[in-house]
């Protein structure tokens, strides 16, 4: 079965501290690895797809990295307005609907001034 | 780019009733997924609906309970019947494609509370 972790589960930093974020993940045929951003009240936002092992992607303050087993939000330099929930999820082979991703819970993010 | 609007944003239930939410994309497409996000907890693949065939159900969902319409290539509407406190949750629609071949795109949500 799919698993998703994230961790940690919250995470509290100073703004301009950096941190990364992790996420590790058990699936059978991976298609497609992503990161989402949520705020309160609002629906998942999407960040980056990543595909193959060794491939990173970088969005202002925001990289993303992927190994065969886990991936990564490093988030640097960050401000208040980084604070937001990060959702990993994955897009494995062989589900019923045929195309779905499974989400991990999130790591709340918290970023004071 | 694209719009999905829910509705309703939010609302607050009764026990034994039942409640439908809309969602509406503002350009067709394919296939529209419907999510729970429960408190706590990952987000959860309630359903697929494909316009013009029966909605595809996740294990631990079925039809009697979430029943699904999708008249068009624009709108779907998920029911959540029989309502229980259980099914306090924020319920959201997405679609695929809008923002690359394989992202979902997500509605705000509507978050229902069942007292």
């Amino acid at each position: 079965e799919d698993q998703v972790t994230q961790s940690p589960e919250a995470l509290r930093l100073q703004e301009g501290e950096s941190s990364s974020l992790n996420c590790s993940y058990t699936v059978s045929g991976l298609r497609g690895l992503f990161w989402y951003r949520q705020d309160p009240g609002k629906g998942p936002e999407f960040l980056f797809t990543l595909y193959s092992a060794g491939e990173e992607k970088e969005k202002e303050r925001l990289k993303a990295t992927l190994t065969k087993k886990e991936s990564f939000l490093h988030i640097t330099a960050p401000k208040p307005e980084d604070s937001a929930t990060y959702l990993c999820a994955v897009q494995a082979g062989l589900r019923r609907s045929g195309y779905a991703l499974n989400f991990g819970k999130g790591t709340s993010l918290l970023v004071t001034p | 780019s694209a719009v999905i609007s829910q509705k309703p944003s939010r609302d607050i239930c009764q026990r034994g009733t039942s409640l439908t939410i809309q969602c509406q994309v503002d350009s067709q497409v394919t296939m529209m997924f419907w999510y729970r996000q429960q408190p706590g907890q990952s987000l959860t693949l309630i359903a697929t609906a494909n316009q013009g065939s029966e909605a595809t159900y996740e294990s631990g969902f079925v039809i009697d309970k979430f029943p699904i319409s999708r008249p068009n290539l624009t709108f779907s509407t998920l029911t959540v019947s029989n309502m229980s406190p259980e099914d306090s949750s924020i319920y959201l629609c997405s679609v695929r494609g809008l923002s690359g071949a394989n992202v979902l795109t997500f509605g705000a949500g509507s978050r229902l509370t069942v007292l």
